[in-house]
This record gives structure tokens, C-alpha cells and sequence, in this order.
């Protein structure tokens, strides 16, 4: 099955710095990799996603980088804000038609703090 | 209302007792997920569904665990003989299945579920 892996465990920044998060995957069937962003008390909420057929996609200060012949992907936020700070976990999901579709597969999540 | 509702958002029960933990989904949202995230770790898959069927159910941990969803909306997941290691937040997400696209999961707040 699928294996996510997610680093850094912890990563702190300044106010205004950018956060870089690393995930890499090992089933090459996996074609969906969505970022979730988890504050305390709440379920995960979806920042961004990536399908395999793009390599790179933006959405104001978040961008997500995909590469899938070394399968791995990233996470960018720059002009960091405290509000910023949460979970995040990075996922991955096979295509539609494959046995494990609707299987996501969380890493271990990042926690992210900004200092003001 | 307009999210995914899990109730309820908190359960302590003893050692052996039977829960049941309830999602409503998102209206006309297909498909169906359940998640068990330990502290400090990613949510783990349990269970799929695509209408009233269970899809993929692959990460069910044993037979003390069943989910239901007769009707195509609400489901239910049963735990019986609770143990103390079900400690957990269990989300629940679903999401629209177009056939052709993989899309947006929404999560649920969660039931934090303490055997105690």
C-alpha cells in the first residue's frame, strides 16, 4: 500500500518568513495530493491540492510543487502570518478506478509555528 | 448546516462498553469517509463508502469495528468491546464523486473518543 512521509516534524519561523514542507510517496499509482491545514479541536481543512498532471500550482501566498518521477511533492507559504500556524499534513490518493480509490494516505504532519 | 456534522464531539465510555459515533454528511455528497487520528499522528483510513455500499474497508484494525450507511447519508461506526488503545479522534469527511475527478474531501470536527 501507500506510504507518505512528512518532514519536518516541527518547523518554527519569523513573521514574514516563507515555511517549506517535504512529502515524498512511494505508490506511483497515486495521482491526487491534496495539504490539509488542522487547528487545534478541529477536523483537517483542505489548503491546496495538486493533481499528477501539473507540476506546480499557486493560490496566493500557498504553492504546492509536484514531482512524480522522484514522488515527492511540496508545500510553500511565504509572507508567513501567526494565523498561520496549525497542523499541516500532506495526503495522497491513487486514481479513480484503482482498488484503493477514496483511500487517502496521511503523513505524519508538520507542526508550524510563526513567531510574531 | 453546511459541513460535515459528527456527533458526538465528545464520548467517554468504559472499558468493553458499545459506541456508536454518528456523521452527516455533506448533502448530496456521495461518498463517504472514516479516519482515526492518535495524538500526534496523521488520520489513518478505516472505511469507505460510495452510497450504501463500503467501498474499501481495508483499514478497519478488527472485527470490533463496523460502519453502516443504509440510506446513502448519515453513517454510523460501531465499536464493540471498547479498549482502552480506541482512545482516538475519529473524522469523519465526504465528498461529491464526479466519476471522472478526484475531489475535495471535507472533514468533520470529530469524536474524541476516550476509553477509559
Amino acid at each position: 500500500g501507500e506510504n507518505v512521509e512528512q518532514h519536518p516534524s516541527t518547523l518554527s519561523v519569523q513573521e514574514g518568513d516563507s515555511a517549506v514542507i517535504k512529502c515524498t510517496y512511494s505508490d506511483s499509482a497515486s495521482n491526487y495530493f491534496p495539504w490539509y491545514k488542522q487547528e487545534l479541536g478541529k477536523g483537517p481543512q483542505l489548503i491546496i491540492d495538486i493533481r499528477s498532471n501539473v507540476g506546480e500550482k499557486k493560490d496566493q501566498r500557498i504553492a504546492v510543487t509536484l514531482n512524480k518521477t522522484a514522488k515527492h511533492f511540496s508545500l510553500h507559504i511565504t509572507e508567513t502570518q501567526p494565523e498561520d500556524s496549525a497542523v499541516y499534513f500532506c495526503a495522497a490518493r491513487p486514481a479513480l478506478g484503482g482498488t484503493s480509490y477514496g483511500k487517502l494516505t496521511f503523513g505524519q504532519g508538520t507542526i508550524l509555528t510563526v513567531h510574531p | 448546516g453546511a459541513g460535515v456534522s459528527q456527533t458526538p464531539s465528545n464520548k467517554v465510555t468504559e472499558k468493553g462498553k458499545y459506541v456508536e459515533l454518528r456523521c452527516d454528511p455533506i448533502s448530496g455528497h456521495t461518498a463517504l469517509y472514516w479516519y482515526r487520528q492518535s495524538l500526534g499522528q496523521g488520520p489513518e483510513f478505516l472505511i469507505y463508502f460510495q452510497g450504501t455500499g463500503a467501498a474499501d474497508d481495508s483499514g478497519l484494525p478488527n472485527d470490533r469495528f463496523f460502519a453502516v450507511r443504509p440510506e446513502g447519508s448519515v453513517s454510523t461506526l460501531k465499536i464493540q468491546r471498547t479498549e482502552r488503545g480506541d482512545s482516538a479522534v475519529y473524522l469523519c469527511a465526504s465528498s461529491v464523486e464526479s466519476g471522472l475527478l478526484n475531489t475535495e474531501a471535507f472533514f468533520g470536527q470529530g469524536t474524541r473518543l476516550t476509553v477509559v
